[in-house]
């Protein structure tokens, strides 16, 4: 069993600040790993998608980070808004058949 | 809407049936992942298919099996139901292996 880690497991923040969560996972065998936001009551959605060591991706105020060699990737929000308010979730995929694996989940609430 | 389809929505039965979960990924998608989320529980994969071969195995019990036909969707198939099978379970597809998932809606299993 593959460990991913998230931290925090939730966060509250007000609307305008920034903030940022980490993903830990095991820094061998390493094949991609991606970010998703899961809105209660619907279904995750892919942010990222990233498989390079040193990768940043941006989407909006949205950006994430990755450095496979220590197993690690942070998701930075810039100006929190309500709308932000999800669990997001990270995936690590490993080995030549791409086993998935699932963080838990870290689950902001952003206060107007 | 992710293209991802699943039927049915709702299901409700009773300890010791088999029940059958149908997934349509979206057009082109040749990857289909299974995932379990039990109450307070996260994502849990169950198994992948890339275009009708088995890819990957995750924490899948041996009473469910899963297949992708030729036409790419997929059935998970669900025996001896438990009182703690009962669940989310949700599909979802991506291009090749590795890349961004596209979730369908799930189908809410209630074991009674």
């Amino acid at each position: 069993i593959l460990n991913v880690e998230q931290s925090p497991q939730s966060l509250h923040v007000q609307e305008g600040d920034s903030t940022n969560f980490t993903c830990s996972f095991p820094s061998s065998n390493f094949y991609a790993l991606h970010w998703y936001r899961w809105e209660t009551a619907k279904s995750p959605e892919a942010l990222f998608v990233m498989t390079l060591n040193g990768d940043e991706k941006k989407k909006g105020r949205i950006s994430a980070t990755l450095n496979t060699k220590e197993g690690y990737s942070y998701l930075y929000i810039k100006g929190s808004q309500p709308e932000d308010s999800a669990t997001y979730l990270c995936a690590f995929y490993s080995g030549g058949y791409q086993k998935v694996t699932f963080g838990t989940g870290t689950k902001l609430q952003v206060i107007p | 809407d992710s293209g991802v389809t699943q039927t049915p929505k709702h299901l409700i039965t009773a300890t010791g049936q088999r029940v059958t979960l149908r997934c349509s990924p979206r057009s082109g998608d040749l990857s289909v992942y299974w995932y379990q989320q039990s109450l307070d529980q996260g994502l849990q994969f169950l198994i992948q298919y890339y275009n009708g071969e088995e890819r990957a195995k995750g924490n899948i019990l041996e009473r469910f099996s899963a297949q992708q036909f030729p036409d790419l969707h997929s059935e998970l198939n669900l025996s001896s139901l438990e009182l703690g099978d009962s669940a989310l379970y949700f599909c979802a597809s991506s291009r090749r292996q590795g890349d961004e998932q596209y979730f369908g809606p799930g189908t809410r299993l209630t074991v009674t």
